[in-house]
Order: C-alpha cells, then structure tokens, then sequence
C-alpha cells in the first residue's frame, strides 16, 4: 500500500526557517515525481512546489520562489521542503503527494503537516 | 482569484445529479491539458477521484463521471448520497503557472 507521511510542521515566527519531511512507501520512490500542496485555514488547495523522478529538476509557485526548496533523497526515500523567510501567509496544512508514473499531478496524498508562521 | 473558476456551491437531495464546472482558458484547458479532479471529505486530505478528464481510479464508484470540452470541464455526479457531501477540486496545467487547482466546490446534500 502506498504511504506518504509528512512531518515537521510547526509553530515559527515570521522570517524563520522549517524543514518538512515526506516519507514514502509501498512505491518504488525514485521512479515517480514528487508534489508539494499546501492548503491555507479555511481555503483551497496550492501547488507549491514539485520534483522530477529522474534528473531532479525542480518546479515553484511564484510565491515561494527564491524562499522554498524542494528536495528528495531516493536512498532514504524521503521528499523534503525547506521553508525560509516564511511569512504570515505561508500558515496553511503542507501535503506531499506522489504523481503517477510520467506525470505530475497529484495522484496519491498524504495526510499532511501544519505549518503556523505567527509571532 | 484561481485560473480555474469553479462554482463555490452547488446543493441537491440525495438521488439527484449534481454538476461542477471548471472554467479555466486557452493557456490550461483550453490548450489541450488535462484535467483532474478531487475530492476532499471535510477534516481529511484530498483524494484523486477523476484523472485524465474523463479516467476514473480503481475503487471510485461509477456515479462520478468527468468530461472536457474546449475551454471548460466538468464533473458530474449522479445519484447524489449523503457520504458524497465534500469540497471538489478541479486541475490542470498552466503554460504559465504551472500546475494549477480552482477554487474548490462545497456541495451540500439536502
């Protein structure tokens, strides 16, 4: 059964930094490509940020741009997002999602984490 | 404001038929993507419920059906249930923006 389990989420002052951490099984990992979404209190779904299986390249929404980094380790099975310079705006619940073979969008959530950037 | 606009809500007593449009433009739908939909049971994470504009996963029942045309998509969901009550997202590709959702759609079953 396929399992993603996001953590480390949490409580962070404007301008701080939070590394979030998915989990993967029950998948080859390293043959899929790999999502961030994220969803703010009470609103819709965000692409955030997304990985490809093979050669890494790496995709952003403008927002986070130059203040998110996306990264996987295939050894470990894991996708991270490294969050800096995080803003009020930033608050919402961070799901990891794996894509289906050769493509992108989200097929396969996890539960997600909670990030709240407030003083 | 989403590149994809989707009714905020739409309602209908239980065995009815319910639809969800998706109106994005000539740099998404409209370009040729594809577009996906999910669904997001209150309190829980997303699922995929339509893929490929018209696909529908294993383990999804057959009341849920999607269709594309032109610049607009569109989920229809038929013998409407009580367990069917959820948010329902729509998405595709942006030549621009990359991967993008609407805005989400509440339905309510009376």
């Amino acid at each position: 059964e396929v399992q993603l389990v996001e953590s480390g989420g949490g409580l962070v002052q404007p301008g701080g930094s939070l590394r979030l951490s998915c989990a993967a099984s029950g998948f080859t990992f390293s043959s899929y490509a790999m999502t961030w979404v994220r969803q703010a209190p009470g609103k819709g779904l965000e692409w955030v940020s997304a990985i490809s299986h093979s050669d890494g390249t790496t995709y952003y929404t403008d927002s986070v741009k130059g203040r998110f980094t996306i990264s996987r380790d295939n050894s470990k099975n894991t996708l991270y997002l490294q969050m800096s310079s995080l803003r009020a705006d930033d608050t919402a619940v961070y799901f990891c999602a794996k894509g289906p073979s050769g493509n992108y969008y989200p097929s396969v959530w996890g539960k997600g984490t909670t990030v709240t950037v407030s003083s | 404001q989403s590149v994809l606009t989707q009714p905020p809500s739409v309602s209908g007593a239980p065995g009815q038929r319910v639809t969800i449009s998706c109106t994005g433009s000539s740099s998404n739908i409209g370009a040729g993507y594809d577009v996906h939909w999910y669904q997001q049971l209150p309190g829980t994470a997303p699922k995929l419920l339509i893929y490929g504009n018209t696909n529908r996963p294993s383990g999804v029942p057959d009341r849920f059906s999607g269709s594309k045309s032109g610049t607009s998509a569109s989920l229809a969901i038929t013998g409407l249930q009580a367990e069917d009550a959820a948010d329902y997202y729509c998405q595709s590709y942006d030549s621009s923006l990359l991967w993008v959702f609407g805005g989400g759609t509440k339905v309510t079953v009376l």
